[in-house]
């Protein structure tokens, strides 16, 4: 089974700079998704940013960036020019592209802290 | 605009007081997926649907009931709570093959006394 670790309970950052947040992932399989989901206190979940496996490329959304690491199953979100609305709760997550269910396996979150 | 829509957001029930958490989402996604968040516990999966009338148990469907009826809508039923189903209630969908993640509801925070 499908596990996401992410060993950082909680980050701070001071507003402006950057931040990296960290996440590894364990599965056999070869073709997957790998995602970013943020929840502020309003507790919306919200998408940040996605990565495919099979693109070496890493993704980037406006500030935030992602380190993809495939043979090290590894998925790191770059935060950088932080800001105060980047305040929340940060969640990985695995999505099997061939598992019958196609549930997200999530990460236990971390929650990210900005200083001003 | 995209969304999915829940409801409601906050409840208060009694303990055996049958409820339904109502889920509706705009994007003709095949897949919807209800979750409960836990402090410690992360998302954990209840319900899953694939399709109308297609409907499966996640990880944690002990207590509660789905329907499909349509392909919008998808409700989490609790036809007798307990106060171990205090928790918050994410409703998702997403297109059953596409490399896109969910589209969440904006949750339930349920309290059951």
């Amino acid at each position: 089974a499908q596990t996401v670790t992410q060993s950082q309970p909680e980050m701070s950052v001071q507003e402006a700079e950057t931040v990296t947040l960290s996440c590894t992932y364990d599965t056999s399989e070869s073709d997957y998704y790998l995602f970013w989901y943020k929840q502020p206190p309003s507790r919306q979940m919200i998408l940040v940013i996605r990565q495919e496996a099979y693109k070496q490329q890493n993704a980037t959304e406006n500030r935030f960036s992602v380190n993809f690491q495939k043979a090290a199953k590894s998925f790191s979100l770059k935060i950088s020019d932080s800001q105060l609305g980047d305040a929340a709760m940060y969640f990985c997550a695995y999505r099997s592209a061939q598992a019958s269910n196609y549930q997200l396996i999530w990460g236990a979150g971390t929650k990210l802290i900005i200083k001003p | 605009e995209a969304q999915v829509t829940q409801n409601p957001r906050y409840l208060i029930t009694v303990t055996g007081k049958k409820l339904t958490v109502t889920c509706s989402q705009n994007m003709n996604h095949e897949y919807m997926s209800w979750y409960r968040q836990d402090p410690g516990l992360g998302l954990r999966q209840i319900y899953y649907s694939m399709n109308v009338e297609v409907t499966d148990k996640g990880d944690v469907p002990e207590g509660y009931k789905v329907s499909r009826k349509e392909k919008r809508n998808f409700p989490l039923i609790l036809e007798s709570p307990s106060p171990n189903q205090t928790s918050l209630y994410f409703c998702a969908s997403s297109l059953l093959r596409g490399k896109d993640g969910y589209t969440f509801g904006s949750g339930t925070r349920l309290t059951v006394v």
